[in-house]
């Protein structure tokens, strides 16, 4: 069955990028109308929804955003991945890739990466 | 885009069963049959168990079921077990293409 592992950078410095990337196994981005989305959960708080990207590139962001984010998909090596610049302490938070389909919801989710923003 | 309403803890004891609500607006909830609901236990990454209100994946018990009424989306458990104290969100598209989440209830088998 499909697998996702989120891996990157567990510590970022406040002001510069984070950069995550998920890689898919099991089976291929390219195959069923899925999308690939990024979803975050600070510490004992909530989940927040940070946008998805399709294989042809197309790409939703949450409005909040939006002008901080930019997603990639590389086919090639089954993979997308996340792009967050400014970031600031309030974006310290487990990422989590999951696939996604507007029907069934996300399934399956990585295990999480937790990305810690600090000097 | 808010997050959607749900308590924030609720519990029962075994072999009870006990309905988590999530209360959007006409622009989420009210509108889309798009509700999804998941599971996450500690230290574990979320576990979808209701998706379009009502529609459970395969696997998952027929203890669990999703309701809709207005702008509020319910998830019921019934015959509680000990394994289902987790903590419980929602989700529901947004329009514009967005999704967005319910701040999380946390269920405690007494």
């Amino acid at each position: 069955q499909v697998q996702l592992q989120e891996s990157g950078p567990g510590l970022v410095e406040p002001s510069q990028t984070l950069s995550l990337t998920c890689t898919v196994s099991g089976g291929s981005l390219s195959s069923g109308s899925y999308y690939w989305s990024w979803i975050r959960q600070p510490a004992g708080r909530g989940l927040e929804w940070i946008g998805r990207i399709y294989t042809s590139g197309n790409t939703n962001y949450n409005p909040s955003l939006k002008s901080r984010v930019a997603m990639s998909v590389d086919t090639s090596k089954n993979q997308f991945s996340l792009k967050m610049t400014s970031v600031t302490a309030a974006d310290t938070a487990v990422y989590y890739c999951a696939r996604h389909h507007p029907t069934t919801g996300f399934d399956p989710w990585g295990q999480g990466s937790l990305v810690t923003v600090s000097s | 885009q808010s997050a959607l309403t749900q308590p924030a803890s609720v519990s029962g004891s075994p072999g009870q069963s006990i309905t988590i609500s999530c209360t959007g607006t006409n622009s989420d909830v009210g509108t889309y049959n798009l509700v999804s609901w998941y599971q996450q236990h500690p230290g574990k990454a979320p576990k979808v168990m209701i998706y379009e209100g009502s529609k459970r994946p395969s696997g998952v018990s027929n203890r669990f079921s999703g309701s809709k009424s207005g702008n509020t989306a319910s998830l019921t458990i019934s015959g509680l077990q000990a394994e289902d104290e987790a903590d419980y969100y929602c989700c529901s598209y947004a329009g514009g293409v967005t999704w967005v989440f319910g701040g999380g209830t946390k269920l405690t088998v007494l």
